[in-house]
């Protein structure tokens, strides 16, 4: 499978602070998925999203399928200590398969 | 707890050594996959079940690999001969075919450590 560029690598923040991160492919995808992992823990799965263009939001995140189908955008608003952790997007075309592509994950840091 | 559950969540093996993972996944899903993380990386995908087919292997799943969903329940995946290159960790996921969603959902991970 491919790896999905995603960035920020790392961002660190103060809290009360929106956060913005975004997640490319060179591949076509149906499936977008925005994860988040706490050390030594699986992947949570947070956001998912399924047309493009569509916006999903889940409490204080929000995401979007890009309208290219390449693309994902993940936003956090008033960030909180509790949303330390790594944030991975993945990628699935299910005409292909079942296997998710991710990218390398956005490392986020919240102060108090 | 009804999510994905994994055993052990910790091996440490010396190099040649044979181990094997368990998955169950949520009781109603008929797909389970398989993916491998190393630090610093998103997790790779290694393989995939739909019941007690599997379906999808990749590259990355040398012949020193082996998974199996013998009931299309719980699954395992055992690596022979190990080598220092299998620390990782180990995840397993499960989703339902029947939903028209490709939403799969991790369990805690087996995190290996090969001397």
């Amino acid at each position: 499978g491919q790896q999905l560029n995603q960035s920020p690598q790392s961002m660190f923040i103060q809290e009360g602070e929106d956060v913005s991160m975004n997640c490319t492919s060179s591949s076509i995808f149906n499936t977008w998925l925005w994860y988040k992992q706490d050390p030594g823990e699986g992947p949570v799965l947070l956001i998912a999203l399924y047309k493009a263009g569509e916006l999903t939001s889940n409490g204080r995140l929000t995401a979007q399928f890009g309208i290219t189908r390449k693309d994902s955008f993940l936003n956090i608003s008033a960030s909180i200590p509790s949303d330390v952790g790594i944030y991975f997007c993945a990628g699935l075309n299910s005409n292909s398969g079942y296997a998710l592509n991710f990218g390398k994950g956005t490392s986020l840091l919240v102060t108090p | 707890d009804t999510g994905v559950s994994q055993d052990p969540r910790h091996k440490i093996t010396k190099r040649g050594q044979n181990v094997t993972f368990r998955c169950d996944p949520i009781s109603e899903h008929n797909r389970l996959y398989w993916y491998r993380q190393t630090l610093g990386q998103g997790p790779e995908f290694l393989t995939y079940f739909q019941n007690e087919a599997q379906l999808e292997k990749s590259r990355l799943l040398s012949d020193r690999f082996s998974a199996e969903r013998p009931k299309g329940s719980f699954s395992t995946l055992e690596i022979q001969r190990t080598e220092q290159g299998d620390s990782a960790m180990y995840l397993c996921a499960s989703s339902f075919r029947e939903s028209s969603y490709n939403e799969q959902f991790f369990g805690p991970g087996t995190r290996l450590t090969v001397l």
